[in-house]
């Protein structure tokens, strides 16, 4: 089992380009999420799933729009990359929408924006 | 919303010593109360968690505590290694809300040896 697995793991990209992270897990788990990580603050959350044909907006999506292709894949697009979206990008599942239950991430996305 | 807040955000403890990171949240529905550690460049993994019909849960050196009451609860770390250095995240998230957690800021602990 490699958990969740996120693609590519580093990225430069020049303001106003597009890029599409890729996250899958292979845990059979119902919920996904994605998140961003900048320095001295905890993650915030982009936008998730629930379940499989379901997507909702977080705490910060803005400029940020997400696909759940299937139950395994949840991907985050950047449609007009801004430097202010510079951060790392976590995505994470778990295994049903119930909160009690713990989230497994995978190993980040470093993504910049020149 | 729900609204985590971690303290401290940085923490230097001798080799040893006993650290403890404490956290408050502020919607009384948040029933499920996690602490993640990553590691430099790593990603978040869980160490302990606890859920609120629970007041207390050990793991060998680590505990978590939870005051329901207060709406607080803390991460106890005992004979701290340099191994344990890291940053540490609480979270707290609840059944409805579509299993949603918000994270706390995170805590820098450094263990000096």
């Amino acid at each position: 089992n490699a958990g969740v697995t996120q693609t590519p793991k580093f990225q430069v990209l020049k303001t106003g380009q597009s890029m599409t992270l890729q996250c899958a897990q292979d845990m059979n788990h119902n919920s996904m999420y994605w998140y961003r990580q900048d320095p001295g603050m905890g993650l915030r959350l982009i936008y998730y799933s629930a379940s499989e044909g379901t997507t909702d907006k977080g705490e910060v999506p803005n400029g940020y729009n997400v696909s759940r292709l299937n139950k395994r894949e949840f991907s985050l697009r950047l449609e007009s990359a801004a430097p202010s979206q510079t951060s790392v990008y976590f995505c994470a599942s778990r295994r049903n929408r119930d909160g009690n239950q713990p989230q497994h991430f995978g190993d980040g996305t470093r993504l910049s924006i020149l | 919303g729900e609204n985590v807040e971690q303290h401290p955000s940085t923490l230097s403890v001798q080799e040893g010593d006993s650290a403890v990171i404490k956290c408050t949240y502020s919607d009384s529905a948040s029933n499920y109360f996690p602490w993640y550690k990553q590691e430099l460049g790593k990603r978040p993994q869980l160490i302990i968690d606890i859920r609120s019909n629970v007041g207390e849960k050990k793991d060998q050196r680590i505990a978590v505590t939870l005051n329901k009451t207060a709406k607080h609860f803390s991460l106890h770390i005992t004979e701290t290694q340099p191994e344990d250095s890291a940053v540490y995240f609480c979270a707290a998230s609840m059944n409805t809300n579509a299993g949603k957690s918000t994270f706390g800021d995170g805590t820098t602990l450094t263990v000096k040896p």
